[in-house]
């Protein structure tokens, strides 16, 4: 019953690397989010897609790009990595938009 | 845009009730969440209310909505050591049901 699965859990990189933080969820959900969280805060989110071949910016989307080829993933790529994306990343589904959401384990990447 | 508010912590003993209160700015909130996050973990859906409720109970967690003030409070009765975490509140707007999150309420259980 694997639910979210998000990979990998924890990342270095180094300024102006790149790299796709993968989201794969098996319960058949439409809607798909990926969100920050920075220390202290609450989740801030990124990109949302209410299915597949449909992306939408959320409240901070500058510095990431998003797909959604398929129901099941919805990778989130940063291009050219910077300090200030140093965060927690939690990828989210849920089956409709009024359905709750059903959050990953996350992504602790930190950009040096 | 949307605010939620919430207390940055709180401090109970084991056996107490723990109250965590949240305020929000938007009146078309639809629905209102609970999550709970223990260290180095992800997001766990404790409940959730419909704007068009009360009030909700589901075994030792009641949740308190209050319309008018944009006022959600959740109740934990009997509190456990195993409940020391950050719980989120949450609110639905927009058509896509975008979440805001609080800032989260740290609950620390004493012995």
């Amino acid at each position: 019953n694997a639910g979210v699965t998000q990979t990998p859990k924890f990342r270095i990189l180094k300024i102006g690397q790149s790299m796709t933080l993968q989201c794969a969820q098996d319960m058949n959900h439409n809607y798909m989010y990926w969100y920050r969280q920075d220390p202290g805060m609450g989740l801030k989110l990124i990109y949302y897609s209410v299915g597949a071949g449909i992306t939408d910016k959320g409240e901070v989307p500058n510095g990431y790009n998003v797909s959604r080829s398929t129901t099941e993933d919805f990778p989130l790529r940063l291009e050219l990595a910077a300090p200030s994306q140093t965060s927690v990343y939690f990828c989210a589904s849920s089956y409709a938009g009024n359905q709750p959401q059903h959050f990953g384990d996350g992504t602790r990447l930190s950009i040096l | 845009g949307e605010d939620v508010e919430q207390s940055l912590f709180l401090s109970v003993r084991e056996g107490d009730s723990s109250v965590i209160n949240c305020t929000y700015t938007d009146s078309s909130s639809t629905y209102l969440y609970w999550y709970k996050q223990e260290p180095g973990a992800g997001l766990q859906l404790l409940t959730y209310i419909f704007s068009n409720m009360d009030m909700k109970q589901d075994q030792r967690l009641t949740v308190l909505l209050n319309k008018k003030d944009k006022h959600l409070s959740l109740r934990i009765a009997d509190t456990q050591t195993g409940d020391s975490a950050i719980y989120f509140c949450a609110d639905v707007t927009g058509t896509a049901s975008k979440l805001t999150f609080g800032t989260g309420t740290r609950l620390q259980v004493t012995l």
